[in-house]
C-alpha cells in the first residue's frame, strides 16, 4: 500500500462548478497534510495545509481532514480555467514528506 | 530571496556516467528532500535529511546517494546513470516539525535529466 493514494483519474469540470479531490494515507501517525498545485513544466506550489480534523477554508479552496478515516480532501469552488493543473496531496510524519501521484483537473470554459 | 536553487536545470548523460545534482536553500530550513517525478507517478521521495548530518532513504533510493554538506546544501549523486533514471528531479526544503504551522515544503525549479 502506497503511503499516499490519489486514485481518481483526470477530472473535467465546467467553469463555475465545484471540483472535488480525494486522498487517503496509510501512516496513522501522520500529522501534517498539504495540497499542492502543479502547472505543466513547473514546480509544485502550496495551496492549503491542514492539521486538525474538520474543514479549513481559504478563498475558493476548502480542505477537509478526517484522521480516523485517514482521509483528506480538497474542494475548489467556482472553478476557473486558471485552476487547470495537477493537484498533489502530501502527508508529513516524522519529517518524511510523501506525495500522492496527483490528480489532473481540467476546467472547461 | 532565492529560496531553493537547483543546478543544473537540464542534463543529458550517457549510460554509466556519473553526476551530482546540487541543491541549496537560503531559508534556514532544517529539512531537505530529493524527489523524482515521472509521468503518472507523482513525486516519489528518493532521500531526505531531517537535519544537518542526517540522511534517510525514501521510497526509491536505489541507484542514488546523497550528502547533506551543511544546513544549506543537499546534493544527489548518480554514480552510474541508467536510462531508468531519466526523470525530472526536484529538491525541496521545509522547517522541521509536524502539526504546526509553516512547515510546508518549498521546491526548486527542477532538473530535467535524460540518460541515453
Amino acid at each position: 500500500q502506497k503511503e499516499v493514494e490519489q486514485n481518481s483519474g483526470p477530472l473535467s469540470v465546467p467553469e463555475g462548478a465545484i471540483a472535488s479531490l480525494n486522498c487517503t494515507y496509510s501512516d496513522r501517525g501522520s500529522q501534517s497534510f498539504f495540497w499542492y498545485r502543479q502547472y505543466s513544466g513547473k514546480s509544485p506550489e502550496l495551496i492549503m495545509f491542514i492539521y486538525s480534523n474538520g474543514d479549513k477554508e481559504d478563498g475558493r479552496f476548502t480542505a477537509q481532514l478526517n484522521k480516523a478515516s485517514q482521509y483528506v480532501s480538497l474542494l475548489i469552488r467556482d472553478s476557473q480555467p486558471s485552476d487547470s493543473a495537477t493537484y498533489l496531496c502530501a502527508v508529513k510524519g516524522n519529517n518524511r514528506l510523501a506525495f500522492g501521484k496527483g490528480n489532473q483537473v481540467v476546467v472547461i470554459p | 530571496n532565492a529560496g531553493v536553487t537547483q543546478t543544473p536545470k537540464f542534463q543529458v548523460l550517457k549510460t554509466g556516467q556519473s553526476m551530482t545534482l546540487q541543491c541549496a536553500q537560503d531559508m534556514n530550513h532544517n529539512s531537505m528532500y530529493w524527489y523524482r517525478q515521472d509521468p503518472g507517478m507523482g513525486l516519489r521521495l528518493i532521500y531526505y535529511s531531517a537535519s544537518e548530518g542526517t540522511t534517510d532513504k525514501g521510497e526509491v533510493p536505489n541507484g542514488y546517494n546523497v550528502s547533506r554538506l551543511n544546513k544549506r546544501e543537499f546534493s544527489l549523486r548518480l554514480e552510474s546513470a541508467a536510462p531508468s533514471q531519466t526523470s525530472v528531479y526536484f529538491c525541496a526544503s521545509s522547517r522541521t516539525g509536524v502539526g504546526v504551522g509553516n512547515t510546508e515544503a518549498f521546491f526548486g525549479q527542477g532538473t530535467r535529466l535524460t540518460v541515453v
